[in-house]
């Protein structure tokens, strides 16, 4: 089975200092990785994803995650903090695109960005 | 180009009644997966569709329903509302099947009272 830990349902950060979100999976297969993020009364929108290849993902925003298969963690980053940052941020797990392959999430991260 | 459309997007029903919600993928997907979101539980996978049929669904009980169409709009049922059921629910189509290249809608929020 797949899961997903999502360390710290809340992290707060003054605007223009480093973001790191944690994220650590566990899968029985290569698995692919989602970052998404939540803005209020929205629906999900794609940061980056891991698929094969490159650990070093970069994404919208100025977003970045690495996939580290011997730490089972998959953490999203990014250097200077913007207010618009502010938002809800979802890590998910795929077993790969088949059909049939559904996204494992983890609980959520609400991160707050204060001037 | 005109992205995942979910209709309506917000509803209050009441315990007991059913309720039928839309997804209109984006034009040329031919996937469409269901998410309910709760505070308790998160998100978690209702069904996929693929080309009209349902490739994969997940643990919820037998009042929670779906269907795909020809032009690959997507709806799902509800029957008999339980307070429970209050949640933002969120259709992603895809050009094919599987999770990667998922494009979510702004969802519809369903309040049962």
């Amino acid at each position: 089975a797949q899961s997903v830990t999502q360390l710290g349902s809340h992290v707060s950060v003054s605007e223009g200092a480093l973001v790191l979100l944690r994220c650590n999976y566990s899968s029985s297969v290569p698995p692919y990785l989602f970052w998404y993020v939540q803005y209020p009364n929205q629906g999900l929108q794609l940061l980056l994803k891991y698929t094969t290849g490159a650990t070093l993902v970069k994404g919208i925003n100025g977003f970045e995650a690495e996939f580290k298969k011997s730490e089972t963690s998959f953490h999203l980053t990014k250097p200077s903090a913007h207010m618009s940052d502010a938002a809800e941020y979802f890590c998910a797990v795929s077993r790969g695109n088949q059909a049939g392959t559904a996204l494992i999430f983890g609980k959520g991260t609400t991160l707050s960005v204060s001037s | 180009k005109a992205g995942v459309t979910q209709t309506p997007r917000y509803l209050i029903k009441t315990r007991g009644q059913q309720v039928t919600l839309s997804c209109s993928p984006i034009s040329g997907h031919r996937s469409v997966s269901w998410y309910q979101q709760t505070p308790g539980q998160g998100l978690q996978f209702l069904f996929e569709y693929f080309s009209e049929t349902q490739r994969n669904k997940g643990n919820f009980p037998g009042r929670f329903s779906g269907r795909q169409f020809s032009n690959s709009r997507s709806e799902m049922n509800v029957s008999t509302l339980e307070l429970g059921d209050s949640a933002l629910y969120l259709c992603a189509s895809s050009l094919g099947a599987g999770p990667d290249g998922y494009t979510f809608g702004s969802g519809t929020r369903l309040t049962v009272v």
